[in-house]
């Protein structure tokens, strides 16, 4: 079935620093991935949604300047979070649409803390 | 506002106890999915419902879709504690956005 491969699952940062999370399609094209963000015990918050090729649609509340997307190619997505601060220590996922055969497929997440 | 209510937001029980799970909105929704999620991981999809009425079983889980497509509901029977995790719906509205609308999750704790 499709795969989403997301990187890193955990990282650790200072405040002040940025942090780059990838998402890759294994073995089919995205020309759309969703970003979410999650809060412990919470459900996932839809951030922004990456087109290839164009910008990035965000939604209502989220500081693109800070949280940067990129859909470079068919097969990575990138969300970029700038100048970190603890507030943005969260499990951010992405997801790809169902395209074909296959259903959304999800990363499996990354967990961002920033100290 | 929340397009899609889930409830309840938490429910501990004891193994071998029924729940059920439900997601209510005033929406139409084209599909409707449950995922289950552990933690530090991505949510796994456990049914899609598509057709207003229907009813899919999953060993002891079974998931309805209401007549009209607005709401839906997740029922377990006998619950082991390996059922424990967060339960979440979503809805898809149609379209060509292919976005899901999440509702705020349900977490389950099955005590042995």
């Amino acid at each position: 079935g499709a795969v989403v491969s997301q990187h890193p699952s955990w990282v650790i940062c200072k405040s002040g620093t940025s942090v780059k999370i990838e998402c890759r399609s294994l073995d089919f094209q995205a020309t759309t991935m969703f970003w979410y963000r999650q809060f412990p015990k919470q459900s996932l918050m839809l951030m922004a949604t990456s087109n290839e090729g164009s910008k990035a649609t965000y939604e209502q509340g989220v500081e693109k300047d800070k949280f940067l997307i990129n859909h470079a190619s068919l097969t990575l997505s990138t969300l970029t979070v700038t100048s970190a601060h603890p507030e943005d220590s969260s499990f951010y996922i992405c997801s790809a649409p169902p395209e074909g055969r296959h259903g959304y497929t999800f990363g499996s997440g990354t967990r961002l803390t920033v100290v | 506002t929340q397009l899609l209510e889930q409830s309840p937001q938490f429910l501990s029980i004891q193994e071998g106890e029924n729940l059920t799970v439900y997601c209510n909105s005033s929406s139409v929704f084209s599909s409707l999915q449950w995922y289950r999620q552990e933690p530090g991981e991505g949510p796994v999809l456990l049914v899609t419902v598509v057709t207003g009425g229907e009813v899919k079983k999953l060993k002891r889980l079974t998931f309805q879709f209401g007549d009209a497509r607005k709401d839906s509901s997740l029922h377990i029977t006998a619950a082991q504690p390996g059922d424990t995790g967060l339960y979440l719906c979503a809805g898809e509205l149609g379209g060509s956005n292919y976005k899901l609308t999440f509702g705020k999750g349900t977490l389950l704790t099955v005590n042995p």
